[in-house]
């Protein structure tokens, strides 16, 4: 059964603590993302991964940290530097094969709040 | 420029009806525009997606109509069903957006979508 899987569903964090986010691959997909969703906001990129041990800050990057050490693991830490960390956050997933028009496959989400 | 403005942001259509969603955005360079569904507590699937070179794609009640000229793209679910209700959003991205083999998305704000019986 392949896919992506998020855990935990829900994650509830104390201000000032750092938390990290799971995020696994079983489809052999090169490319991995991690977008943050806010109500009426849409999905806004965070940090991107095209291979292993390479990533990129996406657009709102400031206040969170990321690894790439194996191909199907994309794990998202948010750190205690993210002012308003309160969000759901999907990790996405893409062959890398077709460029641009890669469909992006998204996993079931992490719904963290910070108490 | 990077923006893409989607509206209405919420949508009440009855069982059989039209459910238009409308998408417009800035960047001249954007040349593949997707559309997302998302039902609650999961995440965003890929519907539907077009390029530029065409004005309208469908696939089954699933059409998109887009027009360059006027930088404005459009999602039309016709017989609308009540598990049709979703969270849509449009997105868009270009060749040159994140390097050779990655394609860098740009979302709309989302159109949360209630199909009644």
């Amino acid at each position: 059964d392949g896919g992506i899987t998020q855990s935990p569903k829900y994650l509830f964090r104390k201000e000032g603590q750092n938390v990290t986010l799971s995020c696994e691959q079983n489809l052999n997909h090169d490319a991995m993302y991690w977008y943050r969703q806010d109500p009426g906001q849409g999905l806004r990129l965070i940090y991107y991964s095209q291979i292993v041990n390479d990533f990129q800050k996406g657009d709102i990057a400031e206040g969170y940290s990321v690894s790439r050490e194996k191909k199907e693991s994309f794990p998202l830490t948010v750190t205690s530097a993210q002012k308003n960390p309160t969000a759901f956050y999907l990790c996405a997933s893409s062959r890398g094969t077709s460029g641009f028009t890669d469909t992006q496959y998204f996993g079931p989400g992490t719904r963290l709040t910070v108490l | 420029q990077q923006q893409v403005k989607q509206s209405p942001q919420s949508l009440i259509v009855q069982k059989g009806g039209i459910s238009i969603i409308n998408c417009a955005y800035e960047n001249t360079a954007f040349d593949y525009f997707p559309w997302y569904q998302q039902f609650p507590g999961k995440g965003p699937a890929l519907l539907i997606a077009i390029r530029p070179d065409v004005s309208e794609k469908k696939e089954g009640r699933f059409t998109i109509s887009f027009n360059k000229s006027a930088k404005q793209f459009s999602l039309h679910i016709m017989d609308s069903q009540p598990g049709d209700s979703a969270t849509y959003f449009c997105a868009a991205t270009s060749k040159n957006a994140g390097g050779t083999s990655y394609g860098k998305l740009t979302f709309g704000q989302g159109t949360i979508l209630t199909v009644h019986p």
